[in-house]
């Protein structure tokens, strides 16, 4: 299955809110609510940040939230702080016992 | 707490076959699937498969089938990652990640393999 499309970069000032889509399919984001987001930093393991479309893991801060509407899946950074510049990426089942990762978005905080 | 150790880095040539290993400790390795994500220099997280760590059955992605191989070792609480036949476009850090429903919930520190001659 092809990659979810996400937006190759995104930006924003400390304190604003930044969304971030991922566009897949019926047959992936639209077709279950099984979307996760993970936040990357430069040389350090994905972490868990949304899952489940919009649930938060324990300890991740409420600044972060996702949603979903159609075959577009969102998460969305308030209050945005310099620790949020990462990389963060989609992922969603895809059916068959099957997961399909977005292509990944550079958050830069200006 | 929960951890997943990844093997160390590895140095390969092509045609060369590694074996990437993941131990988890922590909670029951029998209770979560295991999953392998690769990730190419410069590149994106792609999804290569995951294990069931009670049947053992593993499920492959699209373009990881044939030289890939996911095995387990229950009695240590181990997931390995075989690739055979080694290419230079093999090149990249491989993850492991425990599978929570639809999600990896916890991942491991990562395992370069380089394939160079």
């Amino acid at each position: 299955q092809s990659a979810l499309t996400q937006p190759r970069s995104v930006s924003g000032s400390p304190g604003q809110s930044v969304t971030i889509s991922c566009t897949g399919t019926s047959s992936d984001v639209g077709g279950y609510k099984y979307v996760s987001w993970y936040q990357q930093h430069p040389g350090k393991a994905p972490k868990l940040m949304i899952y489940d479309v919009s649930k938060r893991p324990s300890g991740v801060p409420d600044r972060f939230s996702g949603s979903k509407s159609g075959n577009t899946a969102s998460l969305t950074i308030s209050g945005l702080q310099a620790e949020d510049e990462a990389d963060y990426y989609c992922c969603s089942y895809a059916g068959t016992y099957t997961l399909v990762f977005g292509g990944g978005t550079k958050l830069t905080v200006l | 707490q929960v951890q997943l150790v990844q093997s160390g880095s590895e140095l390969k040539k092509p045609g060369a076959s590694v074996k990437v290993s993941c131990k988890a400790s922590g909670y029951t390795f029998t209770s979560y699937a295991m999953n392998w994500v690769r990730q190419a220099p410069g590149q994106g997280l792609e999804w290569m498969g995951w294990i069931n760590t009670n049947t053992r059955n593993p499920t492959y992605a699209q373009g990881f089938t044939g030289r890939f191989v996911f095995s387990l070792d229950t009695s240590v609480a181990t997931a390995y990652l075989e690739i055979t036949s080694l290419k230079a476009e093999d090149t990249a850090v491989y993850y492991c990640a425990r599978s929570n429903t639809w999600n990896h919930d916890y991942w491991g520190q990562g395992t370069l393999v380089t394939v160079s001659s």
